[in-house]
């Protein structure tokens, strides 16, 4: 089946620094999500990305839809404790199919 | 505004019992998903209803059903429930009709716990 595979799995760094994380997979998806996830709640949307290309920024994220629609990107500017957390990537394959989800990153910011 | 309401927020049930999980999407969403999330594992997706019709189907025992209803609300029904069945379970909803790009919202889930 489709499978993302999303890396690093884990992050460990100093507040300040930036973080950058990415899905890839062999599908071609229409639609690529990202979601933050605290420890026993849901996944909170962060970034919808629609158009192969498409750079989206919401605050100090910023997140790309690859030219291939097979990949995306989620980078985190200038890190703070707030932002630790799993952040999973999402596909869809197309108008309001399944999301398919990569196993994630966890992310850990020292102060 | 207004977001995805699961309950209960938590549920203990024994081995062979059954359980059942509700999910209230946001006001004019039709569309409803149903994920399950392992620990530390990434949510795998359940279910999808359109308009109250079955819309996808992935990884779902078959001692699990679900239904959505006429208000849009989902339930999700498990029964002969195993020690594997303790999860998060999630629910998403979106608007489908109209927009083509509209996101999916998650709720805030249901822990189960068989014992």
């Amino acid at each position: 089946g489709q499978q993302l595979n999303q890396s690093p799995q884990s992050m460990f760094i100093q507040e300040g620094e930036d973080v950058s994380m990415n899905c890839t997979s062999s599908s071609i998806f229409n639609t690529w999500l990202w979601y933050k996830q605290d420890p026993g709640e849901g996944p909170v949307l962060l970034i919808a990305l629609y158009k192969a290309g498409e750079l989206t920024s919401n605050g100090r994220l910023t997140a790309q839809f690859g030219i291939t629609r097979k990949d995306s990107f989620l980078n985190i500017s200038a890190s703070i404790p707030s932002d630790v957390g799993i952040y999973f990537c999402a596909g869809q394959t197309g108008g309001y199919n399944k999301l398919i989800f990569g196993a994630g990153t966890r992310l850990a910011v020292h102060p | 505004a207004a977001g995805v309401i699961q309950s209960p927020r938590h549920l203990i049930k024994e081995k062979r019992e059954t359980a059942t999980l509700k999910c209230y999407p946001i006001p004019r969403h039709d569309t409803v998903y149903w994920y399950q999330q392992g620990p530390g594992q990434d949510p795998q997706f359940l279910i999808s209803f359109y308009e109250k019709m079955q819309s996808d189907k992935g990884s779902i025992p078959d001692r699990f059903s679900a239904q959505q209803f006429s208000d849009y609300h989902s339930e999700l029904n498990m029964s002969s429930l195993e020690l594997g069945d303790s999860a998060l379970y999630f629910c998403a909803s979106r608007h489908r009709t109209g927009r083509m790009n509209t996101e999916a919202f998650f709720g805030q889930g249901t822990r189960l716990t068989v014992v």
